[in-house]
């Protein structure tokens, strides 16, 4: 079983949607989770940093950690072709290894 | 430019060459990270180093691959007699000194294409 997991999609959705990104872990020592949005050709860029169960919100962008369903979710509200990217997870515990998901592919229509 | 710095960008090198991947933390940064990053299997840890030591080796190859961080300069990611399987998106990250598990900050990569 992969440390985590995470649809890979791709996902299409018109702009202006709620759009909800999800990945399920399975190791509970995981205590520090993060999204990170990646367009084609670059390099991961963070977007979202949290620490252990609850929510966190930045603008557009929502920040959801439910350890004790080992489940975290990144929601976009009104979504911009400007959000088209990859969406990659990402979680550690007390050691410093990184452990990220796939990536799921998003697509904005305008 | 005050993000990750990596070169060079695209690198090509025919089988049995030696690839060398340069990496500059953000300023301030003292952790460097590299990954490799293939279609459809997300990013894989390889090695996490802070200035002239490296503390987890973990994810790297046995053989051909060596990383170094020296006391000046940038890090390098060094894989030696390149094989197909070599071809991959190298990414370098860093984070700042302090408490580890602070997010880490990515470079654009260099991908790497072996002939």
């Amino acid at each position: 079983q992969k440390e985590v997991e995470q649809d890979p999609g791709p996902l299409s959705v018109p702009e202006g949607a709620i759009v909800s990104l999800n990945c399920t872990y399975s190791n509970s020592a995981f205590q520090y989770f993060m999204w990170y949005r990646q367009y084609s050709r670059k390099g991961p860029e963070l977007l979202m940093y949290t620490y252990s169960s609850g929510n966190k919100e930045d603008g557009r962008f929502t920040a959801q950690v439910d350890k004790s369903s080992k489940y975290i979710s990144l929601f976009i509200r009104d979504s911009q072709p400007s959000d088209s990217a990859t969406y990659l997870c990402a979680m550690s515990g007390a050691g410093n290894q990184f452990y990220f998901g796939t990536g799921t592919s998003l697509t904005v229509i305008p | 430019n005050a993000g990750v710095m990596q070169n060079p960008r695209h690198l090509v090198r025919r089988r049995g060459q030696e690839a060398r991947l340069r990496c500059s933390p953000m300023k301030g940064h003292s952790h460097v990270y590299w990954y490799r990053q293939l279609p459809e299997e997300g990013l894989k840890f390889m090695v996490y180093l802070q200035k002239e030591n490296i503390i987890d080796e973990s994810g790297m190859p046995k053989e051909r691959f060596s990383a170094e961080f020296p006391k000046e300069g940038p890090s390098i990611l060094r894989i030696q007699q390149v094989v197909r399987g070599d071809s991959a998106a190298y990414f370098c990250a860093s984070s700042p000194p302090g408490p580890q598990n602070q997010p880490q900050h990515f470079g654009d990569g260099t991908r790497l294409s072996i002939l």
